[in-house]
């Protein structure tokens, strides 16, 4: 079946502007989760969603940072005032249970100018 | 301490050998332990994952716990040169509030030398 997918695949953008990164998991999977993983590094954890529970943001390096989850499927990330240092690869991923195995998209590679 | 250890490597196996990829976590409690295979520029893939209860065994990938010792490894036979790649290990822990979440470790870079 299909996989996690996200977008864009790739992005850049000048610093001080807001993007969005989408992310659609995988049919069926009620929790969904957002990494970020800068080169060379190991994953971040930014922001968990269980069903329609609150999420858990506990992850989220600042107040530039949100996302949500519309209908317990698609999720957006949003990065405001963008800042070199978020330069990174932002990972979705899906689980059929929570923080059970977890299946991560193709990423999306943000680059900040 | 990190609560998932790995050495980054890099680690060079001959072709056709056995590849060793250990893992250490420092949560007692933990239960649920995963690998995850990643080639450069590509997202994660998970190969395998273990419960406390057991080792498993799938094709030439096996995983197996050591509770006593904490650490979880990743035994992958017949190393083929497609095996190149960094192996990420997690490990489900749950924080002093009560939360769960998957900590990963950093990932050991493997090289299969043809």
């Amino acid at each position: 079946g299909a996989g996690v997918s996200q977008s864009p695949s790739n992005k850049v953008t000048e610093k001080g502007k807001d993007v969005e990164l989408r992310c659609d998991p995988i049919s069926g999977h009620t929790a969904l989760y957002w990494y970020r993983q800068s080169l060379g590094q190991g994953l971040e954890f930014l922001i968990y969603f269980q069903g329609n529970s609150a999420p858990d943001k506990s992850g989220l390096p600042s107040d530039r940072f949100s996302a949500e989850r519309t209908g317990g499927s698609v999720s957006t990330l949003t990065i405001q005032r963008t800042q070199q240092e978020d330069s990174a690869v932002y990972l979705c991923a899906s689980s059929p249970v929570r923080w059970n195995e977890q299946y991560f998209g193709p990423g999306t590679r943000l680059t900040v100018t | 301490q990190k609560e998932v250890e790995q050495n980054s490597g890099p680690l060079s196996v001959p072709e056709g050998a056995i590849a060793s990829l250990n893992c250490t976590y420092s949560d007692r409690g933990s239960q649920s332990f995963f690998w995850y295979r990643q080639y450069s520029g590509k997202s994660p893939e998970l190969i395998m994952f273990i419960y406390s209860n057991g080792d498993k065994e799938d094709g030439r990938f096996t995983a197996q716990l050591n509770k006593a010792s904490q650490y979880v490894s990743l035994l992958i036979r017949d190393s083929q040169p497609s095996d190149s790649a960094t192996y990420l290990c997690a490990v489900r822990v749950i924080s002093n509030f009560g939360n769960e979440k998957l900590t990963f470790g950093t990932g050991t870079r493997l090289t299969i030398i043809p």
